[in-house]
């Protein structure tokens, strides 16, 4: 079974530009979550997709952050512009309907604002 | 809403060695319970979950947690430790199988030789 498939696996932009994440999750994996992990802290869920749909974004920045999941399959997501704080790991997780056998993370991206 | 604490940002152990990582959680309803294990410039793996079934769960690479309800604990351990197991360690709460994961800030494992 294939993983789950993130790009690119490193950014380094300037504050105030944009960037993009693509994540490709697990074949037939209802469930996609978009976690941002700070170093030398635990992830911390962004947004969780049902399908196509939006389960969770309480804790996403909206004035700058933003995804989609067209089609039920794979995701971006976008951070337009960013800030120096923005500088983490992007993990893209993704799991059957229900959660509770645990999710299947991809390799992320590290992204660094400068 | 649920969370995790791990005690300990950072652990030590010798090679050979017993491995203790402690966690703790927070949860209004039955949870299920997971730890996860990051290499450097990796993503999380999997290592075990509890799911309600029983509450010594064992898992890869010879790790295993006990679920104890009355300390609201699930610490994960090894017998004997060996130098690949050296990594950052999370535990990981949800209160249901359609929430969302809620993880703890993670223990570094250091091995010594």
């Amino acid at each position: 079974e294939a993983g789950v498939a993130q790009s690119p696996r490193y950014k380094i932009i300037e504050k105030r530009q944009s960037v993009a994440f693509w994540c490709n999750p697990i074949s037939g994996h209802a469930t996609l979550y978009w976690y941002q992990q700070i170093l030398g802290q635990g992830p911390k869920l962004l947004i969780q997709f049902q399908n196509n749909g939006v389960v969770d974004d309480s804790q996403l920045p909206k004035d700058r952050f933003s995804a989609e999941r067209l089609k039920g399959v794979d995701s971006t997501l976008k951070i337009q512009p960013a800030k120096l704080e923005d500088s983490a790991v992007y993990l893209c997780a993704s799991s059957h309907r229900r959660g509770n056998d645990g999710y299947t993370f991809g390799s992320g991206t590290r992204l660094t604002v400068v | 809403a649920q969370s995790v604490t791990q005690l300990g940002s950072h652990v030590s152990v010798s090679e050979g060695a017993l491995v203790l990582l402690r966690c703790n959680y927070s949860s209004s309803v039955p949870p299920y319970l997971f730890w996860y294990v990051q290499y450097p410039n990796q993503g999380l793996q999997l290592l075990l979950k509890y799911t309600s079934a029983a509450t010594l769960v064992k898992g890869i690479n010879g790790f295993e947690a006990e679920f104890k309800k009355s300390e609201t604990s699930f610490h994960l351990t090894k017998p004997s430790a060996h130098m690949s197991d050296a990594a950052e360690y999370f535990c990981a709460v949800s209160d249901s199988g359609n929430t969302p994961l809620v993880f703890g800030k993670g223990t570094r494992l250091s091995v010594i030789a």
